[in-house]
């Protein structure tokens, strides 16, 4: 079965990290570029960044670049979102996603998501 | 940045009547191969989106098909024939063709009159 599951949400405080994991199975993880998709509560998703199949190229959404950093372990089947300077705005559900296709974007199977929430 | 409108926000369906959601969007969406990577989302309370319709208008496996997806260029629909209580959360469209950033609709929450 082709699976997503994230780990890593929490509360933390603003200005504080946090290290989001997404473990892959059930298909061949290093052929996929993948994407850390947010949704506040209430509200509906949003792009956060997205990383190739190799890791070699990576992307980020104005609201987190500088301060999230994505990245992949191939060998690990293993795709991690790290979280630095965190804001309130910040607070949402992360959804670990596969893209089936390269130069554009078609998601086909999405995790469960984990949330993070960003408060004192 | 593509903007994705949809409309309505708000559906409200006698069960076993068609229901209909529409999606605009704020240039072409048919990529430089020919397709168009126009995409629906089903999000049921407290789930993860799932994937119904990809491409505007192939079903994905599992998907029943009282639902179906139409449209080109800008404008796009999602069609469901009879609407059952399963179907009930919000549905959301979204172009992965002009990236980054794709982008989704505002979401279409269905509910049951």
């Amino acid at each position: 079965e082709v699976q997503l599951v994230e780990s890593g949400g929490g509360l933390v405080q603003p200005g504080g990290s946090l290290r989001l994991s997404c473990a892959a199975s059930g298909f061949t993880f290093s052929n996929y570029p993948m994407h850390w998709v947010r949704q506040a509560p209430g509200k509906g998703p949003e792009y956060v960044s997205a990383i190739s199949s190799n890791g070699g190229g990576t992307y980020y959404a104005n609201s987190v670049e500088g301060r999230f950093t994505i990245s992949r372990d191939n060998s690990k089947n293993t795709l991690y979102l790290q979280m630095g300077s965190l804001r309130a705005e910040d607070t949402a559900v992360y959804y670990c996603v596969r893209n089936s296709r390269v130069r554009v974007v078609d998601f086909d199977i999405w995790g469960q998501g984990t949330m993070v929430t960003v408060s004192s | 940045d593509v903007v994705m409108t949809q409309s309505p926000l708000s559906l409200p369906v006698t069960l076993g009547q068609p229901a209909s959601i529409s999606c605009r969007s704020s240039q072409s969406l048919v990529y430089i191969d020919g397709n168009t990577y126009l995409n629906w989302f089903q999000q049921r309370p407290g789930q993860s989106p799932r994937r119904l319709i990809y491409m505007v208008s192939n079903r994905d496996s599992g998907v029943p098909d009282r639902f179906s997806g139409s449209g080109s260029g800008t404008y796009f629909t999602l069609k469901i024939s009879r609407v059952e209580a399963e179907d009930v959360g919000v549905y959301y469209c979204m172009q992965g063709t002009h990236w980054p950033p794709y982008s989704f609709g505002q979401g279409t929450k269905l509910e049951i009159k």
